[in-house]
């Protein structure tokens, strides 16, 4: 069984950058969601896509927004990047009607 | 609105003592409890949820969490620490009775374990 795998590991923009971030499901799971950690806070929710569609989403700007392909892997895509978009992006999968959510190590960005 | 509290930023303990993490939460319905563990430049490892049942929860690691209706707590507990068990303990709870709400997470506890 493969866990959830997330890409790049790091990354560095400047403002006003676009930056897209990837990420596999665990096998099986058909629901994605994604968080924002920022330095010292727990994660907070972005948005979740279940079989393709948005399913729910957070207090964040549409300048974030999210996709969900056909195999349940999914990405996070940021345009206009601020400073304070400087965090780990954290992808999490589960399987419908699981409450377990699997995260994935993150991909850390940095906003110059 | 549910909401996740984790008291204390640190928690320092002597290696074979007992470790408690302790968390509050509040939700308008019945909750979905959940601890998770994240070790330095990784992402959230799971520990152990209450659902529905058995008030004591046990998970990985040695771990077990008792669920309290009545306090709205549901600290992390180990009877004997170890020094790997040093790491950010994260309390997160959603609503059951609440449709499709999100998972909410504290702003985690930082566990140090002393030799």
């Amino acid at each position: 069984e493969t866990g959830v795998t997330q890409s790049p590991t790091h990354l560095i923009k400047t403002r006003g950058q676009q930056v897209t971030l990837r990420c596999s499901s665990q096998s099986g799971h058909n629901t994605v969601s994604w968080y924002q950690q920022a330095l010292g806070q727990g994660p907070q929710f972005i948005f979740q896509y279940y079989r393709e569609e948005e399913n729910g989403r957070g207090n964040f700007p549409p300048r974030f927004s999210g996709l969900q392909f056909p195999n349940y892997s999914s990405e996070l895509n940021v345009n206009a990047l601020e400073l304070d978009d400087s965090a780990l992006y954290l992808c999490a999968s589960s399987l419908d009607g699981e409450e377990t959510q699997y995260f994935g190590p993150g991909t850390r960005l940095l906003v110059l | 609105a549910q909401s996740v509290a984790q008291p204390e930023d640190q928690v320092n303990v002597a290696e074979g003592n007992p470790l408690t993490v302790k968390c509050t939460y509040s939700v308008s319905g019945n909750p979905y409890l959940f601890w998770y563990v994240q070790y330095p430049n990784r992402g959230l490892q799971f520990l152990l949820k209450y659902i529905t049942g058995d008030n004591l929860v046990k998970g990985s690691y040695g771990f077990e969490a008792e669920f309290n209706k009545s306090q709205t707590s549901f600290h992390l507990k180990k009877p004997s620490a170890l020094v790997s068990d040093s790491a950010l303990y994260f309390c997160a709870v959603r609503d059951m009775d609440s449709g499709n709400t999100p998972l909410v997470f504290g702003k985690g506890t930082r566990l140090s374990v002393i030799a």
